[in-house]
């Protein structure tokens, strides 16, 4: 099993949709959160943290289920410009205080005019 | 404020032969890393540096990779020889620890491998 795991995608949603993305982490110990983004040939760049209480950055919402070990990322009123990968990932502590990136396969996003 | 820097942009090489792979961090991150990433998949890491120590080089295929971060700033990572399974788009990163701060990418450089 993969450590991150995420909806194979592509995603092709018209303008104004509301779309929303889930991700799958396999190490319990994981203790941090995030949804890159990386625009087609071009370098992964941090969308957003997620925190366990859920939070929210204009139309992009990110939630985390530790118990079930879920990550999610709803993008409402899809614009042309959020066409783009979406890549899940979690941070594991690698010892003395030191943390490794894991990045799942990401999810392509298209918006259609 | 410059982000991380990256060359070449694009490399094309036969298998077999050397290539060398540059990269500058973000001025004042003492944490580097190399990453490869595979088509349709995402970045894996390499190596990690802090300042010019290697502290976690386990995913590194150590008979043909190498890197070096000799004064604790830039970077070089090599490959020899190449082989057709090494052609990817290699991306370095810096933070400015290796604690809970945000990595930076760099543009990366895609290597064709024929």
């Amino acid at each position: 099993r993969k450590e991150v795991e995420q909806d194979p995608g592509p995603f092709n949603v018209p303008e104004g949709a509301t779309v929303a993305f889930n991700c799958t982490y396999s190490n319990s110990a994981s203790q941090s959160f995030f949804w890159y983004r990386q625009d087609c040939r071009k370098e992964p760049k941090l969308l957003m943290s997620v925190y366990s209480s859920g939070n929210e950055d204009g139309r992009f919402t990110a939630q985390l289920n530790r118990a079930s070990q879920y990550i999610s990322l709803l993008i409402r009123d899809s614009k042309l410009s959020d066409s783009a990968t979406y890549l899940c990932v979690v941070r594991v502590g690698s010892g003395a205080g030191s943390y490794q990136l894991t990045f799942g396969k990401g999810t392509k996003l298209s918006v259609i005019p | 404020e410059a982000g991380v820097v990256q060359s070449p942009r694009y490399k094309i090489i036969e298998k077999k032969q050397p290539v060398a792979f540059w990269c500058n961090p973000i001025s004042g991150h003492n944490t580097l890393y190399w990453y490869r990433q595979n088509l349709g998949q995402g970045p894996e890491l390499l190596i990690r540096y802090e300042n010019e120590e290697a502290v976690d080089d386990s995913q590194l295929p150590k008979d043909r990779f190498s890197a070096e971060r000799l004064k604790g700033v830039d970077s070089t990572l090599k490959i020899q020889p190449a082989e057709l399974g090494d052609s990817a788009v290699y991306l370095c990163a810096s933070s400015l620890g290796s604690g809970s701060e945000t990595q930076y990418f760099g543009p990366g450089t895609r290597l064709l491998v024929l």
